[in-house]
This record gives structure tokens, sequence and C-alpha cells, in this order.
């Protein structure tokens, strides 16, 4: 049980290209987030998708696109990558109940030179 | 919003017990109040959750008042791999809990 799979685990961008980043979860939870870390800092809410279908903006979500593929994968997309889009990027899922715990995954280390 | 305060850090020796306390003045009727442990390099992982009174499991306790403005996570006679970040996040009962937000925790630095 692989639980949150996120890819790549590092990666490194030149300004104005673009990436997507990948997530996906094998616990059949029907909300999925995208959260970004800069160092020293807590998490910001970038995008989350409370079921498959939707999708909501959050606490930052400038400079960033995301797709609920399905209800497996959400994937986070940077159209035009800048320096202040470096940051450790987790993406989390959970039941749709209301207090149900987040299950994160391990992580892309995204550096924008 | 139900924003959270934490302080940024705490220092302790192994073997004592830590206490870390999270303000959440604005904390709605429905919301409940969460615990995650981070590791470095890691992504965060639950460690508890309550609504009111006290709450324990195998790995800590939590202590809500009953205002439930703030709460204290309690951990028994902490060691070296206790080190880590620790944040209070309660649940954002407007907008169905979806919108959640994690301050910047408390840095728990456990001494030899």
């Amino acid at each position: 049980n692989a639980g949150v799979t996120q890819t790549p685990k590092f990666q490194v961008l030149k300004t104005g290209q673009s990436m997507t980043l990948q997530c996906a979860q094998d616990m059949n939870h029907n909300s999925m987030y995208w959260y970004r870390q800069d160092p020293g800092m807590g998490l910001r809410l970038i995008y989350y998708s409370a079921s498959e279908g939707t999708t909501d903006k959050g606490e930052v979500p400038n400079g960033y696109n995301v797709s609920r593929l399905n209800k497996r994968e959400f994937s986070l997309r940077l159209e035009s990558a800048a320096p202040s889009q470096t940051s450790v990027y987790f993406c989390a899922s959970r039941m749709d109940s209301l207090n149900e715990k987040l299950f994160f995954g391990s992580g892309t280390q995204l550096s924008v030179l | 919003l139900a924003k959270t305060t934490q302080p940024i850090s705490m220092d302790s020796y192994e073997g004592q017990e830590v206490n870390i306390t999270c303000s959440h003045n604005n904390i709605a009727t429905n919301d409940y109040i969460t615990w995650y442990q981070q590791f470095p390099s890691q992504g965060p992982r639950f460690i508890i959750q309550g609504y009111k009174t006290k709450v324990t499991n195998e790995v800590a306790s939590l202590f809500i008042p009953a205002d439930r403005k703030s709460s204290t996570l309690s951990l028994p006679r902490v060691s070296l791999s206790d080190t880590a970040v620790y944040y209070c996040l309660v649940g954002d009962g407007l907008a169905g809990a979806n919108n959640l937000f994690f301050g910047t925790g408390t840095r728990l630095t456990v001494i030899p």
C-alpha cells in the first residue's frame, strides 16, 4: 500500500519553463491537496480538490493550475516558473468527512533558477 | 478562518515531558483540533486529534479547555527522535474543513 506518491522528487527549472507535478493516492480518498513549504516556514495551501471534478483555490494559488484527473490523481502545473516558486511541494489526501486526518506524500523539491 | 498561534521553538532534555500550546481564538463549533509532526525532508504525519477535554493515544495527549480557544499537546518522556516540527491545525468549519491551514509550527529540539 503506497499511500500518497509524488513525482518527481527533485526538479530544477529555468525561469519561464513549465512543468507538472504529479500526485496519486491509492486509499480511495475523495479530497486531495497541494501545499508548498518554503525554508523555515509552515505549509501553505495552494489548491485543493474536495472531490473528483472539483477544485478550489487555497491561500497561495497565483502562478499555479491544478487538474483532478480522476479520483486517484491530482496534478499541479507551473505554466511559467519563477524563482519565487522555489519550494518543497507536498501533496496530501484524505476521506471527505470533516475531521479525517491528512496523509502526505514525501514531497517534491523544486528549484527555479 | 480559524488560524492558530504556536511558539516558534522549544528545547527540552531527553526524558522530560514537553507541552506545546496552541492558541485558536476563532475556533468554530464544528472544528476539531489536530496535531501533526514533521521530520526534515518528510511530509507531516498525524499525531492526535480532539474536540474537547482530553484525548490520549500511544504517542501523545491532547488537552483542550472548556472554551476550546487553546489546546496543549503533551509528549511524555521525549527522546532524541521526537526532534521535529509540530503543527496545530484547526478545521475551518465555514468552508467545510477542506480549506485547511497550517501555521508555522513549533520546532522542538530534544537535547541529550
